[in-house]
């Protein structure tokens, strides 16, 4: 159970494009998704958090008009990288806090690999 | 005080030996701590978590201790496989930070056969 996935998992685009990356959890409802970009041999940066109905909150520095986030539903949230640059080339994760039991655990998705030209 | 950190940055264990990383924080909030295993190309898979109100947590070869008043957490991979090599990530939240979790700068394991 716990299953994440995230969809493309690797996309190449030209720049000034604008990339969606989809967050679904598969079996189980989460009430709080969260974005991450991880570049090579880094840790995970949080970008956003995610609460289903509402805005998202995005951390200190990430450009909230450039990474649009969308909650729509318990089971899928979306990450819209708008006018994407080469700087913005990362691996991208999403993770999905589960609803239910005492909601601690976060599940990640599989990741996806962005590569701006 | 968000910071947790993580040492060593890199690890090289025999085959069937003991592979322990170590993690300290600063924020007494923190009520959870979870380890993640992230293979390259792949997003974190959670491995074990602890809670404060225990020193350990068994689950396999992996163990999680916990010392609360060091505000240490460590993990320990007993008999160590090539595939456990992999990059692992500790972490910690609290109730009040709604499930963020705050990373450890993560540890680069590479078991030889």
């Amino acid at each position: 159970g716990a299953v994440v996935s995230q969809h493309p998992s690797r996309v190449i685009c030209k720049s000034g494009t604008s990339v969606k990356i989809e967050c679904r959890s598969l079996d189980f409802q989460a009430t709080t998704m969260f974005w991450y970009r991880q570049f090579p041999k880094q840790s995970l940066m949080l970008m956003a958090t995610s609460n289903e109905g509402s805005k998202a909150t995005y951390e200190q520095g990430v450009e909230k008009d450039k990474f649009l986030i969308n909650h729509a539903s318990l089971t899928l949230s979306t990450l819209t990288v708008t006018s994407a640059h080469p700087e913005d080339s990362s691996f991208y994760i999403c993770s999905a806090r589960d609803r239910g039991g005492r909601g601690e655990t976060q599940y990640f998705g599989p990741g996806t690999r962005l590569l701006v030209l | 005080q968000q910071q947790v950190k993580q040492s060593p940055q890199s690890l090289i264990v025999q085959k069937g030996g003991i592979s322990i990383i170590n993690c300290a924080y600063e924020n007494t909030a923190f009520d959870y701590f979870p380890w993640y295993q992230q293979f390259p190309g792949k997003g974190p898979a959670l491995l074990i978590a602890i809670r404060p109100d225990v020193s350990e947590k068994k689950e396999g070869r992996f163990t999680i201790s916990f010392n609360k008043s060091a505000k240490q957490f460590s993990l320990h991979i007993m008999d160590s496989q090539p595939g456990d090599s992999a990059t692992y990530f500790c972490a910690a939240s609290s109730r009040t930070s709604y499930g963020k979790l705050t990373f450890g700068q993560g540890t680069i394991l590479t078991v030889h056969p």
